[in-house]
């Protein structure tokens, strides 16, 4: 079955500075990769998400990029503030038929450092 | 805003009972789901009801059944739980299988 890891169990950046973080999957029939982030003690909030007929989705600082052929997506979080702290996951479903099961990375915590 | 409700928060029970969770969503959706997460923040997939199909996740113990009057309800019943199902529940709705899955508040189980 599908599998989705993201590398970086933490990641810690500077207020104002950018943050990336990557995921990769295996199945190659996977087509909708959404991101969730989690506040401590919070359930999952929606951020963002991308279909594979596009490579780049922007919205407002949230930038997520596709590369199909390397099986790769990543959330890029530009000017970040101590709010954007939270564990962020990344999913990935198949097309028509998969009931959206969506697979789940083992998250990665972000720490926006004042 | 929170569209997708969950009770109860919080649930602590010995080996061997039975558990019930509900949930409810308000936001039309025609399919529901069940995660589970465990301690290591790790989520699975456990069930997804659309359109009164449901489709189970294959590793989810036989102990474990979901329950749906209509579809802005899917609860979750565990017969005789056992320490490893100490985790948190959540239940999420989507509009269709293909669309933006949202997530309740979760349901805490702590298995003694």
């Amino acid at each position: 079955g599908e599998k989705v890891e993201q590398h970086q169990s933490t990641l810690s950046v500077r207020e104002g500075d950018s943050a990336v973080i990557n995921c990769t999957y295996t199945d190659t029939a996977s087509s909708y990769f959404p991101w969730y982030k989690q506040e401590a003690g919070k359930s999952l909030h929606f951020v963002i998400d991308i279909r594979s007929n596009v490579d780049r989705k922007q919205s407002q600082r949230l930038t997520v990029l596709l590369d199909k052929k390397a099986k790769r997506f990543s959330l890029h979080i530009t000017a970040t503030q101590p709010e954007d702290s939270a564990i962020y996951f990344c999913a990935a479903s198949k097309g028509p038929g998969s009931f959206n099961k969506l697979t789940f990375g083992a998250g990665t915590r972000l720490a926006v450092c004042p | 805003e929170t569209a997708v409700f969950q009770t109860p928060n919080y649930h602590v029970t010995q080996v061997g009972n039975e558990v019930s969770f509900n949930c409810k969503q308000t936001l039309g959706h025609d399919t529901m789901y069940w995660y589970k997460q465990d301690s290591k923040k790790l989520l699975k997939i456990m069930f997804s009801y659309n359109n009164k199909q449901l489709i189970v996740n294959e590793t989810v113990p036989r102990r474990f059944s979901p329950q749906s009057s209509d579809k802005a309800h899917l609860n979750l019943r565990i017969k005789s739980v056992e320490p490893e199902d100490s985790a948190v529940y959540l239940c999420a709705s989507s509009w269709t299988d293909q669309d933006t899955q949202y997530f309740g508040p979760g349901t805490r189980l702590l298995v003694l």
